[in-house]
């Protein structure tokens, strides 16, 4: 079975460019949680999404978006890139909350 | 007060011994509860989910103290790749959604 898949794996941008990023989740799996992981600190949640449509966001300004196709595949969009998003941005899918999270090995946006 | 609270660490540990920490959460409502292991700039692993029972998976065992409101996990037999931090993870039901909270992780580090 195959994992949570993420692309890119790696992404630099500059300031003020946008960035997309982009996720697949384990098949069957209908829920994507998008987390941001800064060097050296925790993770930090994102955005949910659930059948499609987005259940709960992070305390992120508006400029972190995203949205989540019919085959439960998930875009995050990041709008004029600032040097302190550079992190680790991590998507997690699951069946359901009882079950755990998995993991794709995730996107790390470098912003120059 | 933090949601979900973790010692940082790091508890240095020599391989063989047995090392135990705990996870606290403030909200009496939370429902799941997970640990996660996250090895240097790799995504978190799910470890084991906690049952309010306890449950033991080889030289893990993982307990849930409802009244104190913590969980906890312990390490027998450490080994040098038990070296990694370990997140603890927390569902809240809100409104009709539900939240993932994460701890910030306690880092463990196993000497020869």
């Amino acid at each position: 079975e195959a994992g949570v898949t993420q692309s890119p794996t790696h992404l630099i941008k500059t300031r003020g460019q946008q960035a997309t990023l982009r996720c697949s989740p384990i098949s069957g799996h209908t829920s994507v949680y998008w987390y941001q992981q800064a060097l050296g600190l925790g993770l930090q949640f994102l955005l949910w999404y659930d059948e499609g449509e987005e259940r709960n966001r992070g305390n992120f300004p508006p400029r972190f978006s995203g949205r989540q196709f019919p085959n439960y595949s998930s875009e995050l969009n990041v709008n004029a890139l600032e040097l302190e998003d550079s992190a680790l941005y991590l998507c997690a899918s699951s069946f359901s909350r009882d079950y755990g999270y998995t993991f794709g090995s995730g996107t790390r946006l470098t912003v120059v | 007060r933090k949601e979900v609270e973790q010692d940082p660490g790091p508890f240095n540990v020599p391989e063989g011994a047995t090392v135990a920490f705990n996870c606290t959460y403030s909200n009496s409502a939370s429902q799941s509860f997970f640990w996660y292991r996250q090895d240097c700039r790799k995504e978190p692993k799910l470890l084991m989910s906690v049952y309010s029972s306890g449950n033991e998976d080889g030289r893990f065992t993982a307990q849930l103290n409802r009244a104190s409101q913590y969980i906890s996990l312990l390490i027998r037999d450490s080994k040098l790749s038990d070296s990694a931090t370990y997140l603890c993870v927390v569902t809240v039901r809100m409104d009709s959604n539900y939240q993932l909270i994460w701890g910030a992780g306690t880092k463990l580090i196993i000497k020869p």
